[in-house]
């Protein structure tokens, strides 16, 4: 079975600052893996995507995430924090031998940039 | 606007108390999902459809019933509410036909309260 750890239920930066969020997950077979945005009282937004091409992946308002087979891990990270940060985040697996697409989430990371 | 349609936002049940709550996407998606969220737990899968007449059941499908017998439409019925069933639902579709690396849309939420 698919699952995800996400270290660290609460992360705080300033702004400016590197952000760092750890995402490790177990899988029997080559995972689909995910990071995905929640702002206050709003659903999910999809940040990015790793689907076995490129390791390094790119996705929106400047995160990027790296693939490491080796440490089984695919943490998010952004140069430098902005005030529009501030969210939850999700790293989610999906197993890529599956036909039927479902989506493990970790528990969430809740992003605090400082001023 | 198309995308993934949730009513109510909010309500509040009393215990044994019976409800739906209605999910509808308009983007022709085949894959729908329903997802509750509870503080520090992350999203936990409650059922799934991978097309019209097709459902399953997830990782906590205890207390729920779904079924899709449009495209467009997965309704999520709770039967007898519990006070363990308060949480934030979610639903959530996809058009991905790369089983496993399903990107998912999601709707803004419905957050129950029971009593």
């Amino acid at each position: 079975a698919q699952s995800v750890t996400q270290l660290g239920s609460h992360v705080s930066v300033s702004e400016g600052a590197l952000v760092l969020l750890r995402c490790n997950y177990s899988s029997s077979v080559p995972p689909y893996l995910f990071w995905y945005v929640q702002y206050p009282n709003q659903g999910l937004q999809l940040l990015l995507k790793y689907t076995s091409a490129a390791t390094l992946v790119k996705g929106i308002n400047g995160f990027e995430a790296e693939f490491k087979k080796s440490e089984t891990s695919f943490h998010l990270t952004k140069p430098s924090a902005h005030m529009s940060d501030a969210a939850e985040y999700f790293c989610a697996v999906s197993d890529a031998g599956s036909t039927l697409g479902r989506l493990y989430f970790g528990r969430g990371t809740q992003l605090t940039v400082w001023p | 606007n198309a995308g993934v349609t949730q009513t109510p936002k909010f309500q509040v049940l009393k215990t044994g108390q019976s409800m739906t709550l209605q999910c509808a996407q308009d983007m022709n998606h085949e894959y729908m999902s329903w997802y509750r969220q509870d503080p520090g737990m992350g999203l936990r899968l409650i059922h799934y459809s991978v097309g019209a007449g097709i459902t399953d059941q997830g990782e906590v499908p205890n207390g729920y019933n779904v079924s899709r017998s449009t495209t467009e439409d997965f309704p999520l019925r709770l039967l007898s509410a519990a006070p363990s069933q308060t949480s934030v639902y979610f639903c959530a579709s996809s058009s991905d036909r790369v089983w496993g690396a399903n990107v998912l849309t999601f709707g803004a939420g419905s957050r129950l309260t029971v009593l």
